[in-house]
């Protein structure tokens, strides 16, 4: 069955880079894109970009000048990677794909 | 960007009564392709989004069919139809027809 699991650090500093990786299981890369999603404690949910089946990327207008996705086909892997940390980048981040799957999101708290 | 108005942002309802949520585009979300990105989701507490609603009206897999969306254009609605006490959370809106992709600012449904 399709399975999507983040991982990565709970707590990184500011002015830092963060890095995230989603490891997919169930279906392949190559056929489905993968979506990056964070939820700011108590706050509503911000869609932060797609890294699509062919690897071509979209990303929030906001957070493009610092954010990158890239994927290994063959580790079934998606990878996220935000510089210049600050708190208000503390959130839930959430990796999804096809909208109907989903991991169970991975909480990073950025300390000054 | 496009930005999705939700409405009411709080909504309570008794048990068994039918509510709808308004989710307003400020550009018509028609593709190209002849499709309408429009998804609708909900965030139980605790939990991460589950898909109900796909390009506008399709109900998800597993999803009540007391849920149903509608609309067209710029104007969309979800219905439930007889509220159950499983379906309180927040909802929210999101389109995938521009890019970047936009999630609504959500509503609370609480559960009198």
């Amino acid at each position: 069955q399709v399975q999507l699991k983040e991982s990565g650090p709970v707590l990184v500093q500011a002015s830092e880079t963060l890095s995230l990786t989603c490891t997919v299981s169930g279906f392949s890369l190559t056929n489905y894109g993968v979506i990056w999603v964070r939820q700011p404690p108590g706050k509503g949910l911000e869609w932060m970009g797609i890294i699509w089946r062919n690897g071509n990327t979209d990303y929030n207008s906001a957070l493009k000048s610092r954010l990158s996705i890239n994927r290994d086909t063959s580790k079934s892997q998606v990878f996220l990677k935000m510089n210049s940390l600050q708190t208000d980048d503390t959130a839930i981040y959430y990796c999804t794909s096809g909208w109907a799957y989903w991991g169970q999101g991975t909480l990073v708290t950025v300390s000054s | 960007d496009v930005v999705l108005t939700q409405t009411p942002s709080i909504l309570s309802a008794t048990i068994g009564q039918s509510v709808s949520i308004s989710c307003r585009s400020s550009q018509s979300l028609l593709d190209s392709d002849g499709n309408t990105y429009l998804y609708w989701f909900l965030q139980r507490p605790g939990q991460s989004p589950q898909r109900l609603i796909y390009l506008v009206s399709n109900l998800g897999s597993g999803v009540p069919n007391r849920f149903s969306g509608s609309g067209s254009g710029t104007d969309f609605t979800l219905k439930i139809s007889g509220v159950e006490a499983e379906d309180l959370g927040v909802y929210y809106c999101m389109q995938a027809t521009h890019a970047p992709f936009t999630f609504g600012s959500g509503t609370k449904l609480e559960i009198k």
